[in-house]
């Protein structure tokens, strides 16, 4: 059974950091695209950014290009994603999905506040 | 960037009539239109890919059609469960991807 389970949000205040996590099981890991998807409160989703499976090649929404850095870990099956400089507008779950986003995480809460 | 616009906005029916729901691109997307339910505090799952190809354990009820800029989700007859905010998604401009805004289907 395929599982994604994010970690890592909470409370941070503007100009802070913050790292997620999505621990990967049920599935080859390492053969799989991943990808970050953000949905701010009683909002629509955003794309935020995917990596390649194989080169690791990265790519970003142009809303945290500069700011966010996604990277993976294939020996440890989990996906990071370091997100510097938050905004009050980075405030939303941040869902990690795999490949097609034929399988999700639940989310977890990123609150950018004072 | 390519802007997926959905409509209605909302959609009111009642359980047992027919749902049809619209997703339009602002420039062609080809086939790579994919449909996602969303039920609140869950994530999002994936319903239909390449506008007509429904996800695995997906029921016949649902299906997907269009290609180009206009894109159909139909919902043949709605059960209690499907009642839910619906996406569209292209990644014909992959690595860039977009998202509609969402239509929400509510019990009249």
């Amino acid at each position: 059974e395929v599982q994604l389970l994010e970690s890592g949000g909470g409370l941070v205040q503007p100009g802070g950091s913050l790292r997620l996590s999505c621990a990967a099981s049920g599935f080859t890991f390492s053969n799989f695209a991943m990808s970050w998807v953000r949905q701010a409160p009683g909002k629509g989703l955003e794309w935020v950014s995917s990596i390649t499976s194989s080169r690791g090649t990265t790519y970003y929404a142009d809303s945290v290009k500069g700011r966010f850095t996604i990277s993976r870990d294939n020996s440890k099956n989990t996906l990071y994603l370091q997100m510097n400089s938050l905004r009050a507008e980075d405030t939303a779950i941040y869902f990690c999905a795999k490949d097609a986003f034929d399988f999700w995480g639940q989310g977890t809460l990123v609150t950018v506040s004072p | 960037e390519i802007v997926l616009t959905q409509s209605p906005a909302t959609l009111s029916l009642s359980p047992g009539e027919r749902a049809t729901l619209s997703c339009r691109a602002s420039q062609s997307v080809n086939i790579y239109l994919t449909w996602f339910q969303q039920k609140p505090g869950q994530a999002p799952r994936l319903l239909i890919y390449d506008a007509s190809k429904r996800a695995t354990g997906i029921p016949a009820r649902f299906s997907g059609s269009g290609s180009g800029t206009d894109f159909t989700l139909t919902i043949s007859s709605l059960e209690p469960e499907d009642f839910a905010v619906y996406y569209c998604q292209q990644r014909s401009s992959w690595p860039s991807l977009t998202f509609g805004g969402g239509t929400k289907v509510e019990i009249k």
